[in-house]
């Protein structure tokens, strides 16, 4: 079945680096795109980024710049490398499968705590 | 920039029908811009409702729909159960591979 797992979450000091993976399974990277999506504490949804099937990636203007997301299709993993980390990108973060234009089967997420 | 506009709470009856909104502070919502629905319960990620404007993701009751009505999104609860209580986001594609969330509905049922 379809299954996505995100790690590499932790306490982070501002302007630090973190990398974020997103373990896949039940579906190949070649045939669908990977969205990640951040929720501040006590905050709403906001889109990151996405990398499409074919690897275009995408960026919200809040990270661009900043992040980048690849992907190792023979891992099936995904990855978000985030660099010169903010307070205000503490959230947890989330991977979720890119099909039919929306987001599906979501995982369970990772905090990211930026923090001195 | 593109902002997505939610109503922020809303309250609903047990057994009640409620519609929830998305709208854009400019312009029109539209099919094109390929509205889907999410739920949230408290601690938990969210769970996808409605995507392509009107089609329930797999195992979604059907008391949940998706339309557009007027110049919005919206999701409508017919028969609101106790377990609907949660937070519900929409999100639109609006151009360039860039999506936005809009700011959330927190629905309570009582």
């Amino acid at each position: 079945q379809v299954q996505l797992v995100e790690s590499g979450g932790g306490v982070v000091q501002p302007g630090g680096s973190l990398r974020l993976s997103c373990a896949v399974s039940g579906f190949t990277l070649n045939t669908h795109g990977i969205f990640w999506i951040r929720q501040a504490p006590g905050r709403g949804l906001e889109w990151v980024a996405l990398i499409q099937h074919d690897g275009d990636e995408y960026y919200a203007d809040s990270v661009r710049g900043r992040f980048t997301v690849s992907r190792d299709t023979s891992k099936n993993t995904v990855f978000l490398q985030m660099h010169s980390l903010r307070v205000d990108d503490t959230a947890v973060y989330y991977c979720a499968k890119d099909s039919t234009w929306a987001f599906h089967c979501w995982g369970q997420g990772t905090l990211v705590t930026v923090s001195s | 920039q593109t902002v997505v506009t939610q109503e922020p709470s809303f309250s609903v009856s047990p057994g009640g029908t409620v519609t929830l909104t998305c709208g854009l502070t400019s312009g029109s919502v539209s099919t094109s811009h390929n509205p889907s629905w999410y739920q949230q319960a408290p601690g938990q990620p969210p769970q996808t409702l409605i995507y392509s404007t009107n089609t329930r993701s797999s195992g979604v009751p059907d008391r949940f729909s998706g339309a557009i009505l007027g110049n919005k999104a919206a999701l409508t609860i017919t028969g609101a159960q106790a377990d609907d209580e949660a937070d519900y986001y929409c999100v639109l594609h609006v151009g360039g591979g860039v999506w936005v969330f809009g700011g959330g509905t927190k629905l309570t049922v009582l």
